[in-house]
């Protein structure tokens, strides 16, 4: 079946840093890839999402790219902010006619001043 | 632009309680979802409607019923509840045929 794996439980960068979070995906069909972020206390928000292979999503500074070959969805920025701290989530929806989108575990993400 | 608006947004219960969550959006969105989130942890669907008066069962649907009164509105009933189930409850929708879901802010539940 689908699935997405994001194995970094926790990352914690300074200010400025480069921010890299890991998403590979697997799926028999035409996906779409999305990147969800979720602060403190609230509800998921969507950052981004890209449904045609090979192709970058963009928002707020944070960009992905869909790789068809690796499959993977990696979400990457290049100064991170204190208030970029929030938990990421990588998720799929796959075309096959399902309404559901898979989700990946998330990635807190800690920004020290 | 739209909004989801979740009630109650603490819900406090004595184990073995019937509750009752409630979701509203005026995105006019054909599809809605119930997610619960354990703390710390992703997202499980428990269950889903693609249009009013249908109900589709997620992974986690065991001790939950659902019910779609009409388009904008879907009410999660938690059967019994159980310590082991506390949780933030998170509803969403979506325009029929794609892909991003918008979510509420939440109901927080705690079982005493």
């Amino acid at each position: 079946g689908d699935s997405v794996t994001q194995k970094q439980g926790q990352v914690t960068l300074s200010e400025d840093d480069f921010l890299f979070i890991n998403c590979t995906y697997s799926t028999t069909t035409y996906p779409t890839l999305l990147w969800y972020v979720q602060y403190l206390g609230q509800g998921p928000q969507l950052l981004l999402k890209v449904t045609t292979a090979n192709n970058k999503g963009i928002s707020r500074g944070f960009e992905a790219t869909y790789d068809k070959g690796t499959t993977s969805f990696h979400l990457q920025k290049a100064s991170v902010q204190e208030s970029d701290s929030a938990v990421y989530f990588c998720a799929l929806g796959a075309s096959s006619g399902s309404w559901q989108l898979i989700f990946g575990s998330g990635t807190q993400l800690t920004v020290m001043p | 632009g739209g909004i989801i608006t979740q009630t109650p947004k603490f819900l406090i219960g004595q184990e073995g309680q019937k509750l009752t969550l409630k979701c509203q959006q005026n995105f006019n969105h054909d599809t809605m979802y119930w997610y619960r989130q354990d703390s710390g942890k992703g997202l499980r669907l428990i269950y889903y409607s693609i249009t009013e008066n249908d109900l589709q069962k997620g992974d986690l649907s065991e001790g939950y019923d659902a019910s779609r009164e009409k388009k904008s509105s879907f009410s999660l009933t938690v059967t019994s509840a159980q310590k082991n189930e506390m949780a933030v409850f998170l509803c969403a929708s979506s325009m029929a045929g794609r892909g991003e879901q918008y979510f509420g802010p939440g109901t927080r539940l705690t079982v005493l």
